[in-house]
């Protein structure tokens, strides 16, 4: 089983320019999160989903946005990156939602450099 | 602003010593889980604790959930360099998001 997919693994990207993270999970899980990673700031919430077709902000959600279309795919979207933007990537998921406090299983990350 | 505080932040320790890593709130929480986090990749969980006082092993690692479920520590009997790592607690408040520590990063050399 896979699990948790990210892609892509690593990326470069210009100041202004857009780009989307993708996300896929095979575990028919409910929730998905995507988190970025910083240090010294640890593991941050941006944008969550407790099910398909609804999403909610988390802790950073200014300059990102999701979608959830269905349950195995929740893409992350930053419209105009800036350099602040720089940091590792993680997608997410759980059987419940944000409030379960049920474990999560998290996907490999996207190292995202923004010049 | 809820905060979950691990210490030490870091620790660098030969193989074969033991150590504690802790995980302290002013919040209480419903559960509290332990994930292990190696270069590169995601965190993976180790183990979650529901009830107060409740102490889990997980062969040399030894878990307890404080009494008023607040608190919580990580003991690792004879450390071995396959345990280094970042080690995060998470805490989740009844009905809200999921609470992180910093982490601490252990560095378990042979």
């Amino acid at each position: 089983t896979a699990g948790i997919t990210q892609a892509p693994t690593s990326q470069i990207l210009a100041a202004g320019r857009s780009m989307t993270l993708r996300c896929t999970q095979d575990m028919r899980h409910n929730a998905m999160y995507w988190y970025r990673q910083d240090l010294g700031l640890g593991l941050r919430l941006i944008h969550y989903s407790n099910t398909a077709g609804t999403t909610g902000k988390g802790e950073v959600p200014d300059g990102y946005s999701v979608s959830r279309a269905n349950t195995d795919d929740f893409p992350l979207t930053l419209a105009s990156a800036v350099p602040s933007q720089t940091s590792v990537y993680f997608c997410a998921s759980s059987d419940s939602g944000l409030a379960s406090g049920n474990e999560q299983f998290f996907g490999p990350g996207t190292r995202l450099t923004v010049l | 602003t809820q905060l979950l505080e691990q210490s030490p932040q870091f620790l660098s320790i030969q193989e074969g010593e033991n150590l504690t890593v802790y995980c302290n709130s002013s919040s209480v929480f419903s559960s509290l889980q332990w994930y292990r986090q190696e270069p590169g990749e995601g965190p993976v969980l180790l183990v979650t604790v529901v009830t107060g006082g409740e102490v889990k092993k997980l062969k040399r690692l030894t878990f307890q959930f404080g009494d008023a479920r607040k608190d919580s520590s990580l003991h690792i009997t004879a450390a071995q360099p396959g345990d280094t790592g970042l080690y995060l607690c998470a805490g989740a408040v009844r009905n809200r998001k999921l609470i992180w520590g910093l982490g601490t990063s252990l560095a378990v050399n042979p």
